[in-house]
């Protein structure tokens, strides 16, 4: 059964503080995605990876930094929270090519910054 | 700046009705459209991954179409169930250089017993 997992479900983090977000997928994919989703605003793209180490930026990678050492392991940093950072982290994972591969995602983390 | 457009955005059916929603997108640099179903509490799952004009998909009730030249798919759902009930995203994917992902809002839609 394919699997994409999630560090936490839920976050609270303080202002400035150093927030790692960790996704592990099983499926041996090449491709993984760090979303973020705000109500009214669909899912955003942060990052997303088609490689070990490799890294593209998405619509908002402001604030955000992204390490892919492994090809099962994506992680989303956010250097210094800050409180518009609270919201729904979901990440995915597809295989290459994507018009052929839908994403797979995991169940989310609600991060809340206060 | 691309935009992706679901409509409605939300929905209440009975159940049996059938429905059906509509996702605009950018009509060129296209590569792909996904739909996904996301359900409450759950993660978004794919229901349809469409790369050429003119497809059409369909797992058991639902069915999509595609009009890559207008920019448009629409979702269907045949005799609506509760179990139908969940929001549903679009996603473009482009090429341009690079990759481009672009979600939709979503419809939520609710099937009322």
């Amino acid at each position: 059964d394919v699997k994409v997992t999630q560090s936490s479900r839920y976050l609270v983090k303080r202002t400035g503080e150093k927030v790692f977000l960790e996704c592990v997928q099983d499926m041996d994919h090449e491709n993984m995605f760090w979303y973020r989703q705000d109500p009214g605003l669909g899912l955003r793209l942060i990052y997303f990876s088609y490689d070990v180490k490799m890294k593209e930026k998405g619509d908002i990678p402001e604030g955000y930094s992204v390490s892919r050492e492994k090809k099962e392991r994506f992680s989303l940093i956010l250097e210094s929270a800050s409180t518009n950072q609270t919201s729904m982290y979901l990440c995915a994972s597809s295989h290459r090519g994507p018009s052929s591969y839908e994403q797979y995602f995991g169940p989310g983390t609600r991060l809340t910054v206060t | 700046i691309l935009n992706v457009e679901q409509s409605p955005q939300s929905l209440h059916v009975q159940e049996g009705d059938s429905t059906n929603f509509t996702c605009s997108f950018p009509s060129s640099n296209f590569y792909a459209l996904h739909w996904y179903r996301w359900e409450t509490a759950k993660s978004p799952e794919a229901l349809f991954v469409m790369t050429l004009n003119g497809d059409e998909k369909k797992k058991g009730r639902i069915s999509a179409t595609l009009n890559t030249k207008e920019g448009y798919s629409y979702l269907y759902i045949k005799g609506s169930q509760p179990e139908d009930s969940a929001t549903y995203l679009c996603a473009f994917v482009g090429f341009a250089g690079t990759y481009k992902y672009i979600f939709g809002t979503g419809t939520r839609l609710k099937v009322l017993a």
